[in-house]
């Protein structure tokens, strides 16, 4: 089955660092890619997607680069601020033509901390 | 106003009790979903449902039920409640007909199992 797996957490950085955050998938046929966002107390939104290879869904100056050539989809920011504390979750979406068009599989999740 | 919502935000219970967790939604899509939340391993899916008529096991169904009982209305229920089964539960909604791939969540009930 499809199953995705994220880099080991958390992440500790400071202000105005450089953020990865890696996340590899498994899965059949060519399924849309995710980055969930989960700020604390809140419910899970939306931060970016891509739908085919090579896409770059980028928000909030966050990118992801969707690479089928190493199942990837890695989430990097270039300057973090104290806002984007949070837990981040990588996710795919079964593809297109299937009884289970839609269905999300998530990552573990990776909790972001940054300091002033 | 939310466009998810889910009642209780908190619930404590104890061991064999059954218990309702209830979700509402005002975004008019057709999908909802529920999802249990675990540190270490991201969000599972519980039961789905793409249609009122249309209710489907995700991946740990096991120990509970749910009931659509409007497009608009998706409860989840534990039959007999079990410490493990203490987590973080999330409702979600998607829109088949205008973009299917993205769900919109619920701010969480914690539910706690003694």
């Amino acid at each position: 089955g499809n199953s995705v797996t994220q880099m080991e957490g958390p992440v500790t950085l400071s202000e105005e660092a450089f953020l990865t955050i890696n996340c590899t998938y498994t899965a059949t046929g060519y399924p849309s890619l995710f980055w969930y966002v989960q700020y604390p107390g809140e419910g899970l939104q939306l931060l970016l997607k891509a739908t085919k290879a090579d896409d770059k869904g980028s928000n909030k100056g966050f990118e992801a680069t969707y690479r089928k050539e190493t199942t990837s989809f890695h989430l990097e920011k270039g300057s973090v601020q104290v806002s984007d504390s949070a837990v981040y979750f990588c996710a795919l979406s079964e593809p297109p033509g299937g009884t289970s068009y839609g269905k999300l599989t998530f990552g573990q999740g990776t909790i972001l901390t940054v300091h002033p | 106003d939310a466009d998810v919502t889910q009642t209780p935000r908190n619930r404590i219970t104890k061991t064999g009790k059954r218990i309702m967790l209830e979700c509402s939604q005002t975004k008019g899509h057709d999908r909802m979903y529920w999802y249990r939340q675990d540190p270490g391993l991201g969000l599972r899916l519980i039961y789905y449902s793409f249609d009122v008529k249309d209710i489907n096991k995700g991946e740990i169904s096991d120990g509970y039920s749910v009931s659509r009982q409007a497009q608009a209305k998706f409860s989840l229920s534990l039959e007999s409640a079990i410490p493990n089964q203490t987590a973080l539960y999330f409702c979600a909604t998607s829109d088949f007909h205008r973009d299917s791939e993205t769900q919109y969540f619920g701010p969480g009930t914690r539910l706690l199992v003694l």
